[in-house]
């Protein structure tokens, strides 16, 4: 079975800082990767995705996240944030060709001026 | 416009009471799921669908029914909720093997 583990319930960071949110995942085959973002009173959105390929995934609104199969991780990392980044960012994993998508529990980015 | 389109958004219940959260597609997704989110646990899995008439439990399945008699929609039934079914939940669609489009939520309290 799959778990995703992220590793901040709570990220504060200054606007304009880079910023990465850490995301690890335990399953025995090969995986389908997810960030998803939930603004207030929202449902999720989806971020990026890692299906295969190339390790380093660009996705919407300047963040990007790197597969590394070694680590079993996939970090989300933003190099400059702003105020309308506030928000909460889910990781996820799905078995390639299954069905089941596993969330992790969530990290709440909060952007101080 | 492709969405997904959950009713009610908030609601306010009392125990035992029977209700019913609809979720609707417009996009003939084949798979629909429902997710509860709660404080420190993420998103879990309810229940989910891989085609009309065919539903299978997730992770959190007690309290819990569903049915899928058309495509596009897929409710979500509590016989008798409890308390401990206050939560935020959320329906989601999608085609096999693309991302899950999500509903804006219906926040449920049972008193």
């Amino acid at each position: 079975a799959q778990s995703v583990t992220q590793l901040d319930s709570q990220v504060p960071v200054f606007e304009e800082a880079p910023v990465e949110l850490r995301c690890n995942y335990s399953s025995s085959v090969s995986v389908y990767l997810f960030w998803y973002v939930q603004y207030p009173n929202q449902g999720l959105q989806l971020l990026l995705k890692y299906l295969s390929g190339s390790t380093l995934v660009k996705g919407i609104n300047g963040f990007e996240a790197e597969f590394n199969k070694s680590q079993t991780s996939f970090h989300l990392r933003k190099p400059s944030v702003h105020i309308s980044d506030t928000a909460e960012y889910f990781c996820a994993v799905s078995n390639q060709g299954a069905q089941k998508l596993v969330f992790g529990q969530g990290t709440r980015l909060t952007i101080n001026p | 416009e492709a969405q997904v389109t959950q009713n009610p958004r908030y609601l306010i219940t009392v125990t035992g009471k029977k209700l019913t959260v609809t979720c609707s597609q417009n996009m003939n997704h084949e798979y629909m799921s429902w997710y509860r989110q709660d404080p420190g646990l993420g998103l879990r899995q309810i229940y989910y669908s891989m085609n009309v008439e065919v539903t299978d439990k997730g992770d959190v399945p007690e309290g819990y029914k569903v049915s899928r008699k058309e495509k596009r929609n897929f409710p979500l039934i509590l016989e008798s909720p409890s308390p401990n079914q206050t939560s935020l939940y959320f329906c989601a669609s999608r085609w096999s093997g693309s991302p899950l489009h999500f509903g804006n939520g219906t926040r449920l309290t049972v008193t």
